[in-house]
């Protein structure tokens, strides 16, 4: 079996504040693959990274930050300097090879990210 | 490239009907998956389509049901709708060629069931 989990149902922040959005996985294998995915207003899902088990650095880009940790089975996301167009829900998904031979994503029931002005 | 085209992006229908939702991936794309999205259960695996062949399933009943058509545009079709259909239906798109690669979503059908 395996899970995702993100605590944080709603975080609120104001603009120019960092904030990390936690999630902690479970599985049994020791090859698989963790990504994060941004949900706007708009409704479709826009990936943000793609990280494999076996790659533990750490990873930035502009704002964003990710820390993966297989020690303590999470891997949180960090956006430095917050801003409005930040606003939305953030998943976190873990992809697993199934018997067929192919991979699923199975996604954490996400964390909505308000910054306000 | 166009995105990943998701039509209708509204549909409303009353318990007991049908419902048939339609997606077409990116240029290229051979690889069609479909995800339900509601409050309380967030974000659940339906299925997934390659070269017209359903390559995983997920745990939902058989009222569930989708295909592919030769030119990789999917769609999936709903049963004697119940109110819990009620969700945001969404369809992502991928090469499909290699595992644990990036999706590619569209913006969803709102089904509401009535």
């Amino acid at each position: 079996a395996q899970k995702v989990t993100q605590a944080q149902t709603e975080i609120s922040v104001v603009e120019k504040e960092d904030v990390t959005l936690d999630c902690v996985y479970e599985t049994r294998d020791t090859t698989y693959y963790l990504f994060w995915y941004k949900q706007p207003p708009s409704g479709e899902l826009v990936f943000l990274i793609r990280r494999n088990s076996f790659d533990e650095q750490n990873e930035i880009s502009g704002r964003y930050s990710w820390n993966f940790q297989k020690s303590t089975s999470s891997f949180n996301f960090t956006i430095t300097a917050s801003q409005v167009v930040d606003s939305a829900v953030y998943f976190c998904a873990l992809s697993e090879t199934q018997n067929s031979g192919y991979s699923t994503l199975t996604f954490g029931k996400g964390t909505m990210l308000l910054v306000s002005p | 490239k166009a995105g990943v085209t998701q039509t209708p992006r509204y549909l409303i229908k009353t318990r007991g009907q049908q419902v048939t939702l339609s997606c077409s991936p990116i240029s290229g794309h051979r690889s069609v998956s479909w995800y339900q999205q509601t409050p309380g259960q967030g974000l659940q695996f339906l299925f997934e389509y390659f070269s017209e062949t359903q390559r995983n399933k997920g745990n939902f009943p058989g009222r569930f049901s989708g295909r592919q058509f030769s030119n990789s545009r999917s769609e999936m079709n709903v049963s004697t709708l119940e109110l819990g259909d009620s969700a945001l239906y969404l369809c992502a798109s991928s090469t499909g060629t290699v595992n644990n690669e990036k999706l590619f979503f569209g913006s969803g059908t709102q089904l509401s069931v009535l």
